[in-house]
């Protein structure tokens, strides 16, 4: 298996924009998590799906930000519009169960100026 | 406030010397993990402990778990250049429901 995939792997916006990120779970994991790493509050759990569903939300910022997964193989993050303050790494994660190994994508460094 | 805190939050050894982080948490756990992230990479996970269980090992690495005093560690023996990443634990409790990471715990390795 090639591994949770995420794309774009950088992503340099201007304020106001939207930005959508994308990420493919390892095929067979029924939970996926959206993470966000930044130098001053760590690595934030975003939200996370099980079998497709939000199960948890309380991580998302604001209401700028909002999170899809249509179908067991794709997630969208998106953001909009973005603000200078959205810059961070955000990573996906997936697992077999949500208590589990969770196994993260390389990660999209998003950068809005 | 956070559920599981790394200590220390920085680390500086020579290769060949051995590693000892330490995480604390707050509240019981159904499962402690370990994961390390090299610098511009992903999270990679290293050892799940079960919350009925004491020591695991994974080659270099041996972690333990004392639910008495709400602690953990990772010990990486033999240190080698290749080690230099940060360190997270995460808890996985049923009141939560879900993964919680520390803060971590920078591990540099000097040759």
């Amino acid at each position: 298996d090639a591994g949770v995939i995420q794309s774009p792997r950088h992503e340099v916006t201007e304020m106001g924009q939207e930005v959508t990120l994308r990420c493919k779970p390892i095929s067979g994991h029924n939970s996926l998590f959206w993470y966000r790493q930044t130098m001053m509050r760590g690595l934030e759990l975003l939200i996370y799906f099980n079998n497709n569903v939000p199960i948890d939300d309380s991580g998302m910022p604001e209401d700028r930000f909002s999170a899809k997964m249509p179908n067991a193989s794709f997630s969208t993050l998106k953001i909009q519009p973005s603000e200078p303050r959205d810059s961070a790494v955000y990573f996906c994660a997936s697992s077999l169960a949500q208590e589990g190994t969770q196994y993260f994508g390389p990660g999209t460094r998003l950068l809005v100026l | 406030s956070q559920q599981g805190e790394e200590d220390p939050q920085a680390l500086s050894i020579q290769e060949g010397e051995n590693a000892t982080m330490n995480c604390s948490y707050k509240t019981s756990i159904n499962n402690l993990q370990w994961y390390r992230q090299n610098s511009g990479r992903g999270l990679v996970h290293l050892i799940l402990i079960r919350s009925n269980e004491r020591e695991k090992h994974s080659g270099r690495l041996r972690v333990t778990l004392d639910t008495s005093k709400k602690s953990s560690s990772l010990l990486i023996t033999a240190s080698r250049a290749a080690d230099t990443a940060s360190y997270f634990c995460a808890t996985f409790s049923g009141g939560y429901n879900k993964l919680i990471f520390g803060a971590g715990t920078r591990l540099a390795v000097h040759p």
